[in-house]
């Protein structure tokens, strides 16, 4: 049972906007930056949203991130078949200090 | 160009023990925390242990509390993972990261792992 709760998958079609939640508590998203990750199959992780909201140089604008109280969310708009992957929200929980992840949700496009 | 290898994974025995190791390069390692994550076949991705730059501070998941260290040289730019009193759950693909300044942000580069499997 993962400390951040994810949804186990997720799906649409080409050029839909999808979102993808995490929910969490006052210890980890309540108090600490969130952050998601967009896992291809047979690569490694690779960030996709840092504090919340930010897009590292690189990641489409298609990507979005918001975060309100103790959840957030991920959201693709102008969805691809390239965005088939497995994403997991994450962020720090002070009360056991250290980084929690999401379950991870897994995205089809149909 | 940031790179990290890993290496030092393998088939173990249940108890037995392991030492994994991450080659940085492309980046000034010192400056930045660094963290080990596991992904267990088929499964989600977990956090292990992070350290801080000079190694002062480290930082643990629970189920690898007491067992696992994690430990750092950074005039040869490598991080290290010592597993003992291995067990089964303990089977996983094992990413070394890049964190953050830090320690709470962005895993910003990744390995692209090492196996870890405990058997008999």
């Amino acid at each position: 049972q993962s400390v951040l709760t994810q949804p186990p998958s997720a799906s649409g079609t080409p050029g839909q906007r999808v979102t993808v939640s995490c929910s969490g508590s006052s210890s980890n998203i309540g108090s600490n930056f969130v952050y998601w990750y967009q896992q291809l199959p047979g690569t490694a992780p690779k960030v996709l949203i840092y504090r919340n909201d930010q897009r590292p140089s690189g990641v489409p604008d298609r990507f979005s991130g918001s975060k309100s109280g103790t959840s957030a969310s991920l959201a693709i708009s102008g969805l691809r078949s390239e965005d088939e992957a497995d994403y997991y929200c994450a962020a720090w929980d002070d009360s056991l200090d250290g980084r929690v992840f999401g379950g991870g949700t897994r995205l089809t496009v149909l | 160009e940031v790179q990290l290898v890993e290496s030092g994974g393998g088939l173990v025995q249940p108890g037995g023990s392991l030492r994994l190791s991450c080659a940085a390069s492309g980046f000034k390692f010192g400056s930045f925390w660094m963290s080990w994550v596991r992904q267990a076949p088929g499964k989600g991705l977990e956090w292990v242990a992070n350290i801080k730059q000079d190694g002062s501070l480290e930082y643990y998941v629970d189920s690898v509390k007491g067992r696992f260290t994690i430990s750092r040289d950074n005039a040869k730019n490598s991080l290290h993972l010592q597993m003992n009193s291995l067990r089964v759950e303990d089977t996983a693909r094992y990413y070394c990261a890049r964190d953050s300044y830090t320690g709470y942000g962005s895993l910003e580069y990744w390995g692209q792992g090492t196996l870890v499997t405990v058997s008999s």
